[in-house]
Parts: structure tokens; C-alpha cells; sequence
């Protein structure tokens, strides 16, 4: 089964900081992944979708790369800002299933 | 943009009480999804239905039940809540089997008395 490992569980940052948020998987063959974020008792909010043909995608400040060779992705958060501060959850859909499967998240606080 | 809507953000319920949870879409999505999120569990996938009148059990299908008479509407069914239910429920779509981006609804969260 698909096992997938979000690295750091919690992370702290002053503002302006450039940041990684990794996840690592276990099957290689995935058709996608996708990067959430997630505000206290809210749903999750689509951040960027990476197809397994392609290694990176780019919104704004945000940069979600793919490695499928080594099993890694990273969201990459340029100038962080306190408005960023949220849970980061990474997510997988793989060859062997039809729906995507979740890392525990990152859950991220950026001070002013 | 794509919508999905849950009916409630938040809902109690007594022990034993049959519980529906609706949730619709507006972009003719093939697929939809219900997930719990708990603390410490992450994400774990309840059901999930490919077309209507069509659903397939998760990793944790136990104590629930589904319905999806329409294309936009899955509805998750709680026949008799226990306390063990009370939770964060997370309803997604996507347009196709594949390579396709999942959009979550607004959350209900669920508690059990």
C-alpha cells in the first residue's frame, strides 16, 4: 500500500522566510500528486496539482517539484508571510488505486 | 471554479440517531469521495463512488452507507451514530479516474453525544 511521510510534522518561521515542506512516497508509480493547504476546521484548498509527466509546478510563491525516481516531492513557500500559516498535506494517486492518498501534513506558523 | 458544497459545518446528534450528510457538486464530476480526518489518523477514505448509483468502500466503510441517486449529490449515511463517529467529515470530486485535480468541500464537523 501506498505509504506516504510529510517531513516536518511542525515547523515556525519569521516572516519573509523562504521555506521547504517535503513528502516522500513509496510507490513510484503515481499518475499525480497534490499539494492542500488546510486552515483550522476548515476543508482543504487545492494549491497546486503536479501530473506524473511533469516535475514542477509554479503558483505565485508557491514551487511543487516531483522526484519520482527518488520518491520526494517539496512545496517550496517564498517569502512567507503570517497569512500562510496553515496545514500542508501532500497527496498521491497512484497506479494501483483510484483515489488519493494523504500525508499527516505539515502544519506550518509563520510569526510577524 | 468548481464547488463542492457540504449541506452543514457543523451538526450534534444524539447516540443511535440515523445521520445524513449531503454534499453536491457543480462541475459534473465522475467521481466523489467522503473522508473522515481525525487527529493523529490524517485522512482516511470512507467511500467513494464512480458514477451513479455506483460506490465502493474505503478503508473505513464500517457504521457508514452511501447513496448517489445524482450525478452532483453524494450523500453519506451514518444508520446508528456512535460517540466513535464523532468527527471531521471531508466530501471531494474529480472529473475523471486519473490525473485529475480533487476539490474538497467546506467540512462538517460531526459530534456524537
Amino acid at each position: 500500500k501506498q505509504e506516504v511521510t510529510q517531513i516536518p510534522a511542525a515547523l515556525s518561521v519569521p516572516e519573509g522566510e523562504n521555506l521547504v515542506l517535503n513528502c516522500s512516497f513509496t510507490d513510484s508509480a503515481i499518475y499525480n500528486l497534490q499539494w492542500f493547504r488546510q486552515d483550522p476546521g476548515k476543508g482543504l484548498t487545492s494549491l497546486l496539482l503536479i501530473q506524473s509527466s511533469q516535475r514542477e509546478q509554479t503558483s505565485g510563491r508557491l514551487n511543487a517539484s516531483l522526484d519520482k525516481s527518488s520518491g520526494r516531492s517539496t512545496l517550496y513557500i517564498a517569502a512567507s508571510q503570517p497569512g500562510d500559516s496553515a496545514t500542508y498535506l501532500c497527496a498521491f494517486l497512484s497506479g494501483s488505486a483510484r483515489q488519493l492518498t494523504f500525508g499527516s501534513g505539515t502544519q506550518l506558523t509563520v510569526l510577524p | 471554479d468548481v464547488k463542492v458544497t457540504q449541506s452543514s459545518r457543523y451538526l450534534v446528534k444524539r447516540t443511535g440517531e440515523k445521520v445524513f450528510l449531503e454534499c453536491v457538486q457543480d462541475m459534473d464530476h465522475e467521481n466523489m469521495f467522503w473522508y473522515r480526518q481525525d487527529p493523529g489518523l490524517g485522512l482516511r477514505l470512507i467511500y467513494f463512488s464512480y458514477d451513479v448509483k455506483m460506490k465502493e468502500k474505503g478503508d473505513i466503510p464500517e457504521g457508514y452507507s452511501v447513496s448517489r441517486e445524482k450525478k452532483e449529490r453524494f450523500s453519506l449515511i451514518l444508520e446508528s451514530a456512535s460517540t466513535n463517529q464523532t468527527s471531521m467529515y471531508l466530501c471531494a470530486s474529480t472529473e475523471g479516474p486519473l490525473n485529475t485535480e480533487a476539490f474538497f468541500g467546506q467540512g462538517t464537523r460531526l459530534t456524537v453525544v
